[in-house]
């Protein structure tokens, strides 16, 4: 029922680990994104995938590997995790229209990491 | 480049008041979408409410609205009538290409 769900929602982990955090949408949605929260709340963007397709790639350490199997799936694999990488973070989708490119994004329930 | 800012990081408001809280941002653009997302305790982002920047006509959704200036580039949020639930962080984000979120104003709500 969920339109974006993650899994898991909580993951605690050594440093060092690799990690991965699966992203799911049932909206039918053409564009999936994913958000880092640090501690002080601050959002922001890390990737944006639009029908597989890599669009927004920020400055985000390469251990950071977003993967698209299809266009309602987005996973987040982390590799070596660090004590920085200690943050929640959010899935979300948006449909893609030519007519409304800026369309309202909806978020997951995040994923709260903790690296030991 | 775009900026986002939420010039109030906590407010307080009694139940049943009103209360404002201001975001304004920066842009060359003249087309774009402003929202606010709220974040209660259970971390979840829940979209409040959205604005096009061609419409003139301030959004509403319910107990929510907004005042959009568009020549001021401000875009504050108006909760009436606050009850419990309403309290949350609330975010302010600007969206074009990318979004981009301000830093946040906690809302608490005063039974």
């Amino acid at each position: 029922d969920t339109a974006v769900s993650q899994t898991p929602k909580y993951l605690v982990t050594q440093m060092g680990n690799d990690k991965s955090i699966k992203c799911e949408q049932n909206l039918g949605h053409d564009t999936m994104y994913w958000y880092k929260q640090d501690s002080k709340k601050f959002l922001k963007i890390m990737f944006s995938y639009n029908n597989k397709e890599l669009i927004i790639n920020e400055t985000v350490p390469n251990r950071f590997s977003p993967k698209s199997p299809d266009k309602a799936h987005l996973n987040l694999h982390i590799n070596s995790l660090e004590l920085g990488d200690s943050a929640v973070y959010f899935c979300a989708s948006s449909p893609i229209h030519r007519e409304a490119p800026r369309e309202t994004q909806y978020f997951g329930p995040g994923t709260r990491l903790l690296v030991l | 480049a775009q900026t986002v800012t939420q010039s109030q990081p906590e407010m307080s408001v009694q139940e049943a008041e009103t209360v404002t809280l201001s975001c304004t941002y920066d842009t060359s653009e003249s087309d774009y979408y402003l929202f606010w997302y709220k974040q209660p305790p259970s971390r979840q982002m829940i979209l409040v409410i959205r604005q096009e920047a061609y419409k003139q006509q301030n959004a509403t959704e319910n107990r929510f609205s907004v005042n959009f200036q568009k020549a001021a580039k401000s875009f504050s949020l108006k909760i009436s009538d606050s009850q419990l639930g309403d309290a949350a962080m609330y975010f302010c984000a600007y969206r074009d290409d990318k979004i981009i979120f301000g830093k946040g104003t906690r809302l608490h709500i005063l039974p």
